[in-house]
C-alpha cells in the first residue's frame, strides 16, 4: 500500500503564475488535510476535505487559494497569481475517517521567484 | 491552538536519558490527540495517539500523557537515541486536525 503521494516535490513559479499541488491519498482514505509550513515553524492548517466536499476551509485565504478533492483523482491545492509570500512547504495528510491516524506525504516545496 | 510565526523551542538531552516534550492544546472539546515526529526535509511521521477517554498510552519507548483539566499533553521518550533527533508536534482533532507549536529535540552523544 503506497503512502500519501504528493507531486511535484519541488515547484518553482514566477510571480503571477498559478501553482497546482497534487495529493494522492492512501488507498481507502477519503479524508484529506492540507497544511502550510515555513522553515523552523509549525504546520498551519489550511483546509480539510472529504471526497467531493470541503469540510473546513477556515485556514485558507479567501482569495487566490482553492482546494478540491474530486470523486476520482487526487486532491488539488491551487494557488492563483502566486506572490513571494506563498513560498513554503505544503503538506497533505490523509486518513480513512475522522479522528484516526493521519498519514503525511513528503510535501511540495513551492518557491516563487 | 495553532502556533504560527513562532520559532521552535528546543530541548537538548544526553543519549540514553529520558526526554519529555510538552504541548498545550486549545480546544477542551478535542477528542483525539496525536504526536508526530518530523525530520528535516520530510513529512511528519505518526508516533502515538490517545483518545480523550484515556490519560495514558504507551508504545515502544514512548508514552503519551493527557491531562484534560489543564489541556496538556506530554510525550515521554525513554532511553533517547541520536535517531530521535527531530522536531516533535502534537495535534488535536475534533472535526479537523490542528497542530501545536513544535519542539526541536537534539540528542547529544
Amino acid at each position: 500500500n503506497a503512502g500519501v503521494m504528493q507531486n511535484p516535490r519541488h515547484l518553482v513559479r514566477r510571480r503571477g503564475q498559478e501553482a497546482r499541488l497534487r495529493c494522492s491519498p492512501m488507498k481507502g482514505h477519503s479524508h484529506v488535510y492540507w497544511y502550510r509550513q515555513l522553515p523552523e515553524e509549525g504546520l498551519k492548517f489550511m483546509v480539510y476535505l472529504q471526497k467531493e466536499n470541503i469540510i473546513d476551509e477556515s485556514g485558507m485565504p479567501k482569495e487566490r487559494f482553492s482546494a478540491e478533492f474530486p470523486k476520482e483523482g487526487p486532491s488539488i491545492l491551487r494557488i492563483q497569481q502566486v506572490v513571494r509570500g506563498d513560498s513554503a512547504a505544503y503538506f497533505c495528510a490523509s486518513s480513512p475517517q475522522a479522528l484516526t491516524e493521519a498519514f503525511f506525504g513528503q510535501g511540495t516545496r513551492l518557491t516563487v521567484v | 491552538g495553532e502556533s504560527v510565526g513562532l520559532h521552535l523551542p528546543t530541548l537538548s538531552v544526553q543519549e540514553g536519558d529520558n526526554s519529555i516534550i510538552n504541548c498545550a492544546y486549545s480546544n477542551s472539546a478535542s477528542d483525539y490527540f496525536i504526536w508526530y515526529k518530523q525530520e528535516s526535509g520530510k513529512g511528519p511521521q505518526f508516533i502515538i495517539d490517545i483518545r480523550s477517554n484515556m490519560d495514558k498510552r504507551q508504545g515502544q519507548r514512548v508514552t503519551v500523557l493527557l491531562n484534560k483539566t489543564v489541556k496538556h499533553l506530554s510525550l515521554q521518550i525513554a532511553a533517547t537515541q541520536p535517531g530521535d533527533s527531530a522536531v516533535y508536534f502534537c495535534a488535536e482533532s475534533l472535526n479537523d486536525m490542528r497542530f501545536g507549536a513544535g519542539t526541536r529535540l537534539t540528542v547529544k552523544p
